[in-house]
């Protein structure tokens, strides 16, 4: 079955470090996939998404690109605040029914 | 401002109750679902319904059952609480089509006793 694979986390990082987190996925066919996040005491938010090979999605400083060939959509931030602390979550869509996958999260903590 | 709303943000029920979370959404979608969220294993799909009396079960359906009377309403129901359903329960509304985006709750924080 369908599957998403991110790192562990919590990332700690300082104020205007860069951030990568990683996201794999599995899937048949050709999946859309999307990152969400949770701020917390929160839901989920959509930050961004792909739907075909090669998007870039971007939102608020964030990037994805979707990498068929190596079937990551890492998220990439070039400088992180203390606001984007919270929780990433990798997720794909494969059928009609827009029926969601999601990774493990990522807690992401930024220090001043 | 589109919205969807549980009707609890914490819960605190005895082992053996039967408990109803509720999820209300005001934008006409189609699609409903239920999931829980727990440290390390991101979202897992409960159940999920595609219309008004429709319910299909999702990866971890046992110990649940959910009621959508109305196109607005989800209910998710717990028969008899068990400690191991201690939760976040978030409830998330999508229209139909593809590649849609998914509006959440804020989720409801259960604790069973």
């Amino acid at each position: 079955g369908d599957s998403v694979t991110q790192m562990e986390g919590p990332v700690t990082l300082s104020e205007e470090a860069f951030l990568t987190i990683n996201c794999t996925y599995t899937a048949t066919g050709y999946p859309s996939l999307f990152w969400y996040v949770q701020y917390p005491g929160e839901g989920l938010q959509l930050l961004l998404k792909a739907t075909k090979a090669d998007d870039k999605g971007s939102n608020k400083g964030f990037e994805a690109t979707y990498r068929k060939e190596t079937t990551s959509f890492h998220l990439e931030k070039g400088s992180v605040q203390v606001s984007d602390s919270a929780v990433y979550f990798c997720a794909l869509s494969r059928n009609a029914g827009n029926m969601l996958t999601f990774g493990g999260g990522t807690r992401l903590m930024v220090k001043p | 401002d589109v919205k969807v709303t549980q009707s609890s943000r914490y819960l605190v029920k005895r082992t053996g109750e039967k408990v109803f979370l509720e999820c209300v959404q005001d934008m006409d979608h189609e699609n409903m679902f239920w999931y829980r969220q727990d440290p390390g294993l991101g979202l897992r799909l409960i159940y999920f319904s595609y219309d008004v009396k429709m319910k299909e079960k999702g990866d971890i359906p046992e110990g649940y059952s959910v009621s959508r009377e109305k196109k607005e309403r989800f209910s998710l129901i717990l028969e008899s609480a068990s400690t191991n359903q201690t939760s976040m329960y978030l409830c998330a509304s999508f229209s139909a089509g593809r590649n849609t985006e998914a509006f959440f709750g804020q989720g409801t924080r259960l604790t069973v006793v």
